[in-house]
């Protein structure tokens, strides 16, 4: 019954391809984020939905690009991957500007 | 922009010590503080939070004050154990935002 998850744990891939994340959470909330944690363990936000709509994009590259098909759902879709990507990416979801729970974590290596 | 400072890591301690992560904000109205865990391989766990001035969150024995004043939310416990070594995240949540801005993180290392 685990609250938040993101499939895979771990994603290896070269340089140039193009890669999804996925995030789901069965909390009821309305709310999902997507924030990134670079190799020297800071986080920082990318992408909030509301209720399915974007809210937050914090000057992401448009390379990065979410998908929300419904509320439960939030994934993240990377084209032409290049070596600073390589991080982990978390998921979270809130019902509102409540308290965020967070999924384990993606960690994403480019070759 | 809102901003968390937190002090540098590792800290460094025996068991049973007494623990103080330091914390302080920058921010604009009254945001809501947390503190958030990450044990080694894991993802983020909330640990406590506060919002707003003067409240106390507390949680397995660590407990943190929101001090408007001093614009400061930092972490104590007073007898740490092996098992809290782990990531200290402080952050803040402001009013509408409904985003967080976390600080560096604190790594503390608990030694038998």
């Amino acid at each position: 019954d685990t609250a938040v998850s993101q499939t895979p744990k771990y994603l290896v891939t070269q340089m140039g391809n193009d890669k999804s994340i996925k995030c789901e959470q069965n909390l009821g909330h309305d709310t999902m984020y997507w924030y990134k944690q670079d190799s020297k363990k800071f986080l920082k936000i990318m992408f909030s939905y509301n209720n399915k709509e974007l809210i937050i994009n914090e000057t992401v590259p448009n390379r990065f690009s979410p998908k929300s098909p419904d509320k439960a759902h939030l994934n993240l879709h990377i084209n032409s991957l290049e070596l600073g990507d390589s991080a982990v990416y978390f998921c979270a979801s809130s019902q509102e500007s409540d308290t965020q729970y967070f999924g384990p974590g993606t960690r994403l290596t480019v070759l | 922009g809102d901003s968390v400072t937190q002090m540098e890591g590792p800290v460094t301690l025996s068991e049973e010590a007494f623990l103080t992560i330091n914390c302080t904000y920058t921010a604009t109205g009254y945001p809501s503080l947390f503190w958030y865990v990450q044990y080694p391989g894991e993802g983020l766990q909330l640990l406590l939070k506060a919002t707003k001035a003067d409240d106390k969150g507390s949680n397995k024995g660590f407990e943190a004050t929101y001090r408007k004043e001093t614009t400061s939310f930092h972490l104590e416990k007073g007898s740490v154990q092996v098992s809290d070594s782990a990531v200290y995240f402080c952050a803040l949540s402001n009013t509408g935002f409904q985003k967080l801005v976390f600080g560096t993180g604190t790594r503390l290392l608990v030694s038998p």
